[in-house]
């Protein structure tokens, strides 16, 4: 069975200083890879999603970046946290293929900047 | 994407049906009903899909309208672990395609 894991569960960082936050899919190959966050009371925004090594769209501009160094690992950073990045962030995975696939998500991150 | 009404709670007896509907009058054909829930602190999960036919899995049955303009999402034998948000989002659910969580409705199953 596929599972997905994030890292770490919660977080409390400066404003100013750098970000990394990592997840892993394990159990299929070459899936959807997508970074969500929700801010407190709001739903999810889409923020970057990537159908391979190397690809990564953006959905909004802003402050972050993602990055795909391997097939099933997918990073989101940051040179300098904003006070408007705090909230909680979401790793998600599809399947590649025909048809609908639903996204599966992690367990998610909760950042808080000081 | 379609826009979706659904009650914001509801109450469910322990080990009763818990019938959650959703209306999405304004589906395109392609959309497919997708079914989340999260609970409090946790990621969203993945329920339940269907584009016009009846679903059961092994968490819940999904029963589409003929006119696809709603849905109901049935957990048979509700329990305490149920309790948490239901998400109902018509989507195609290609790459890129942004899931849009409204505000669901606050299961609530109580003992």
């Amino acid at each position: 069975s596929q599972t997905i894991h994030q890292w770490p569960a919660t977080l409390v960082q400066p404003v100013g200083s750098p970000l990394s936050l990592e997840c892993t899919v394990e159990g299929t190959s070459n899936p959807n890879l997508y970074w969500y966050r929700q801010a407190a009371g709001r739903g999810l925004q889409l923020l970057f999603y990537s159908v391979g090594i190397g690809q990564i769209s953006s959905e909004v501009p802003q402050n972050l970046s993602a990055s795909r160094p391997q097939d099933r690992q997918f990073i989101l950073s940051s040179k300098k946290l904003l006070l408007s990045d705090s909230g909680f962030y979401l790793c998600a995975w599809s399947r590649i293929g025909t048809g609908n696939q639903p996204q599966h998500f992690g367990d998610g991150t909760r950042l808080s900047i000081l | 994407d379609a826009k979706t009404t659904q009650p914001p709670s509801m109450d469910c007896a322990e080990g009763r049906a818990a019938n959650l509907p959703c209306n999405h009058s304004t589906i395109s054909g392609n959309e497919y009903v997708y079914w989340y829930r999260q609970i409090h602190s946790q990621g969203p999960q993945y329920i339940i899909h269907g584009l016009k036919n009846n679903e059961t899995n092994e968490m819940a049955s999904l029963i589409i309208t003929e006119d696809r303009k709603s849905s109901t999402l049935i957990l048979p034998h509700a329990t305490l672990r149920d309790t948490a948000v239901y998400y109902c989002i018509p989507t195609t659910n290609n790459a890129g395609n942004m899931l849009t969580f409204g505000g669901g409705t606050r299961l609530m199953v109580k003992p």
